[in-house]
């Protein structure tokens, strides 16, 4: 199962809204609406952000939003802020039941 | 309130194993998989296997089948990840995650990582 596909880094200024893509197959993301996104600050554990495509965690900022279309999801974070810098993971439900994970994002307040 | 608190840091020989341990407590242990992630210095999320502590059936990552055994321990809400014939590749921190009632496909608790590091 090989990783899925994230752009190695993104950036934006408070405010702003980024986009982040996670390319997979049809035996991962465009198989399931089973795409989720994590954040990840350095020295801290993953922390889920998004599930099933589009739905948000209690106590998980309505900034945060995502999508899919075909084999690739999207992450959008909107009205950036200095906290929202991390590193971003995706992740997909298989069609062999495991999971795989995108190679992450790392994203940049200006 | 759920807590996934795992075993202290560990220093290995190569080819050695090691075994991590993750405590649960704040919810059923037998209601949700239990899954392991590596993430090596600098790296990204790898994704190891899991378990159904319900049951003992595992799936795992070929990438690190025959090398991994994921166990669940319902007597101690406890699980396990053993790692063998460690290689300086493997020197990461490991990861146990579980899912929640939102649905089983995603990790929504974490621990708080252990250190594994491979060393002569």
């Amino acid at each position: 199962q090989s990783a899925l596909t994230q752009p190695a880094s993104v950036s934006g200024s408070p405010g702003q809204s980024i986009t982040i893509s996670c390319t997979g197959t049809s035996s991962d993301v465009g198989g399931y609406n089973y795409v989720s996104w994590y954040q990840q600050h350095p020295g801290k554990a993953p922390k889920l952000m998004i599930y099933d495509v589009s739905k948000r965690p209690s106590g998980v900022s309505n900034r945060f939003s995502g999508s899919k279309s075909g084999n690739t999801a999207s992450l959008t974070i909107s009205g950036l802020q200095a906290e929202d810098e991390a590193d971003y993971y995706c992740s997909s439900y298989t069609s062999s039941s495991t999971r795989v994970f995108g190679g992450g994002t790392k994203l940049t307040v200006l | 309130e759920v807590q996934l608190v795992q075993s202290g840091a560990e220093v290995k020989k190569p080819g050695a194993t090691v075994k991590i341990s993750c405590k649960v407590s704040g919810y059923t242990f037998t209601d949700y998989y239990m899954h392991w992630v590596q993430q090596a210095p600098g790296k990204g999320l790898e994704w190891m296997g899991l378990v159904d502590p319900e049951d003992g059936e595992t799936i795992y990552a070929e990438k690190f089948q025959g090398r991994v055994t994921i166990t669940a321990d319902t007597s101690t809400d406890t699980a396990y990840m053993e790692l063998s014939s460690l290689r300086s590749e493997d020197t990461a921190v490991y990861y146990c995650a579980t899912a929640s009632s939102s649905g089983e496909a995603q990790f929504d608790y974490w621990g708080q990582g252990t250190l594994v590091t491979v060393s002569s």
